[in-house]
């Protein structure tokens, strides 16, 4: 079957780093999604990977290894404002998304 | 900026009555989709339209359907709401895209209550 793998829920500093993990199998794959969504609130779009290595944009990244099955979201300069979950998906062979239960972080001052 | 309009953020709802819920987009994407959102569980495809007038059953279609009048309109229909269909249900819509990013834009969600 398909499945993706993300830790529940993760605690972290204001101003720290936080890294964000993803494994998957899945039948085929079409590129890697990071979505955010805030309580009560739609998940919005924050990155793309589809070839191997690190995708940069500001203060958040994205990793990935098509051959680990794995991706990670790097979080820098924490702010309270990333308190939110975060949506790991995978499109899979017919183009169709698979989803992660998300990660839920929490940021302390 | 892409909206998603879901027309309720809370429904009541009391066991066998029928519902809709209605989803419009903006951005004159063809691909529009359902999804159910349970804690502990990631989004699961309940349909998807390709088109007007088209569907496609997702993952757990049972107890749904779904209609596609108009390219901006996508609803979601419980024939005979149940318990276990008290949820969030997100909808989302994207371009149709086979070889570049198929980024789905999400509307804010309606929390169903059945009773």
């Amino acid at each position: 079957g398909q499945n993706i793998d993300q830790p529940t829920e993760m605690t972290a500093t204001e101003g720290a780093i936080v890294q964000i993990n993803c494994t998957y199998q899945t039948s085929g794959f079409n590129g890697l999604f990071w979505y955010q969504q805030h309580a009560g609130e739609a998940p919005t779009f924050l990155s793309y990977n589809v070839l191997d290595g690190l995708e940069e944009k500001g203060r958040f990244s994205s990793f990935l290894s098509r051959s680990k099955g794995y991706s990670y979201l790097l979080l820098k300069e924490l702010q309270m404002k990333d308190s939110a979950s975060y949506l790991c998906a995978v499109m899979d062979s017919n183009y169709q998304l698979i989803w992660g239960a998300g990660t839920k972080l929490i940021i302390k001052p | 900026d892409v909206k998603v309009t879901q027309s309720s953020r809370y429904l009541v709802k009391r066991t066998g009555e029928k519902v809709f819920l209605e989803c419009v987009q903006d951005m004159d994407h063809e691909n529009m989709f359902w999804y159910r959102q349970d804690p502990g569980l990631g989004l699961r495809l309940i349909y998807f339209s390709y088109d007007v007038k088209m569907k496609e059953k997702g993952d757990i279609p049972e107890g749904y359907s779904v209609s596609r009048e108009k390219k901006e309109r996508f609803s979601l229909i419980l024939e005979s709401a149940s318990t276990n269909q008290t949820s969030m249900y997100l909808c989302a819509s994207s371009f149709l895209r086979d070889y570049q990013i198929n980024i789905q834009y999400f509307g804010a969600g309606t929390r169903l209550s059945v009773l």
